[in-house]
């Protein structure tokens, strides 16, 4: 398990929006940004989103996410067949000095 | 263009030893910390070390606390991973990443590489 929750799929049809959920505590989330990562296998994982709501360059704005709480969410806009991958959640945790990812939600494009 | 290439990765039997690299470029090293991350077969990403840009700060996850050693040479732009008493469930591909934040002060990894594979087997 990991100190990070986030459900293991989640699915849409193209142009549909899906939402990731990430949730965690007062020692990780709570005190510290969220940041979001999509992993094709056998790729290199890419930064999504950093400090809760950002974009880097060259990410597109359908793309978005925000924090509340100990608790953080990913959006995807616009579904598209290049969005099925395998997104993660990731913050720094003050109690346990570490660098803690959820365990992923994989997106399904049907 | 920032760069990151590992390398090191291999077969090895349990309770054996590896050191994995990892090479930079295109960027002022001596200025950033860097991260170990690993994937084993069929899971997710696991983080494993961390080394603040001069050294002064280093952490471990706790599966791997104790049995490895993350170091860095500054010099010669480049990250290692010393893997000791290594486990089947060390298996995995290893990533080097690189912290966005210079300060440090934000924790969030912009830049990876592509990955170098460990194999834990008798």
């Amino acid at each position: 398990q990991s100190v990070l929750t986030q459900p293991p799929s989640a699915s849409g049809t193209p142009g549909q929006r899906v939402t990731i959920s990430c949730s965690g505590s007062g020692s990780n989330i709570g005190r510290n940004p969220v940041n979001w990562y999509q992993h094709f296998p056998g790729k290199a994982p890419k930064l999504l989103i950093y400090n809760n709501d950002k974009r880097p360059s060259g990410v597109p704005d359908r793309i978005s996410a925000s924090k509340s709480g100990t608790s953080g969410s990913l959006a995807i806009s616009g579904l598209q067949s290049e969005d099925e991958a395998d997104y993660y959640c990731a913050a720094w945790d003050d109690r346990l000095s570490g660098y803690f990812f959820g365990l992923g939600t994989h997106v399904i494009v049907l | 263009e920032v760069q990151l290439v590992e390398s090191g990765g291999g077969l090895v039997k349990p309770g054996g030893s590896l050191k994995l690299s990892c090479a930079a470029s295109g960027f002022n090293f001596n200025s950033y910390s860097l991260n170990w991350v690993r994937q084993a077969p069929g899971k997710g990403l696991e983080w494993v070390s961390s080394i603040s840009a001069r050294s002064n700060y280093v952490f471990y996850g706790e599966s791997v606390k104790g049995r490895f050693t993350v170091s860095r040479d500054n010099a010669k732009d480049s990250l290692f991973l010393q893997m000791d008493s290594l486990r089947a469930e060390d298996t995995a591909v290893y990533y080097c990443a690189r912290v966005g934040d210079p300060s440090g002060y934000f924790y969030y990894f912009d830049y990876w590489g592509q990955g170098t594979l460990v194999t834990v087997s008798s």
